[in-house]
């Protein structure tokens, strides 16, 4: 099956900095989604990207499509301590042989802001 | 708005035990899915539905059985448990058309001793 690999794992950060992580694979994805989660929380998705270099952004947050369509990038500018967590990215294919759209999904990267 | 929710958040359960685990979605979503999230393992696919009715196989689906006998609803079960199946399970659902992400329950805490 395809395979993401997220970088780096884990991250700590000061407050205020800004923040870069990245997912590739070795597929072609038609969808790029990010997706954050809170400790004892569900993922919820943050932004999703639809065309290969759609660069798109949701407040402190942006994230880009890579033109390959087997990349992308989330940047996370002047980081706060609510944006602790992990972010997972997740790739999705417009068919997967099953018509389930399933979601093939990063290992996700662990981010600690210090105060 | 309900969204996602699953039922229980935490369980401990001994080695052979079995259970259920209940998804319940209020959004009239056609697919269903299963996960489960292990430290470094990031979401791993269990079962999925795309429909009333049907289920079909993840990544990682020995040890689990699934149903979808209503449209809202999503039930794992464990039919003999293992120290393996300590896990954080988490629920999802989606829209049928393309292009939408999933939406995540809050996630159940299952331990087995």
């Amino acid at each position: 099956g395809q395979q993401l690999n997220q970088s780096p794992q884990s991250m700590f950060i000061q407050e205020g900095e800004d923040v870069s992580m990245n997912c590739t694979s070795s597929s072609i994805f038609n969808t790029w989604l990010w997706y954050k989660q809170d400790p004892g929380e569900g993922p919820v998705l943050l932004i999703a990207l639809y065309k290969a270099g759609e660069l798109t952004s949701n407040g402190r947050l942006t994230a880009q499509f890579g033109i390959t369509r087997k990349d992308s990038f989330l940047n996370i500018s002047a980081s706060i301590p609510s944006d602790v967590g992990i972010y997972f990215c997740a790739g999705q294919l417009r068919y997967s042989g099953a018509g389930s759209y399933q979601l093939t999904f990063g290992k996700g990267t662990k981010l600690s802001v210090i105060p | 708005n309900a969204g996602v929710t699953q039922t229980p958040k935490f369980r401990v359960l001994k080695t052979g035990q079995s259970m259920t685990l209940l998804c319940a979605q209020d959004m009239n979503h056609e697919y269903m899915y299963w996960y489960r999230q292990d430290p470094g393992m990031g979401l791993r696919l269990i079962h999925y539905s795309v429909g009333e009715g049907t289920t079909a196989k993840g990544e990682v689906p020995d040890g689990y059985n699934v149903s979808r006998l209503k449209k809202q609803n999503f039930l794992l079960g464990l039919e003999s448990a293992a120290p393996s199946q300590t896990s954080v399970y988490f629920c999802a659902s989606r829209a049928g058309s393309l292009n939408y992400g999933y939406t995540f329950g809050s996630g159940t805490r299952l331990t087995v001793v």
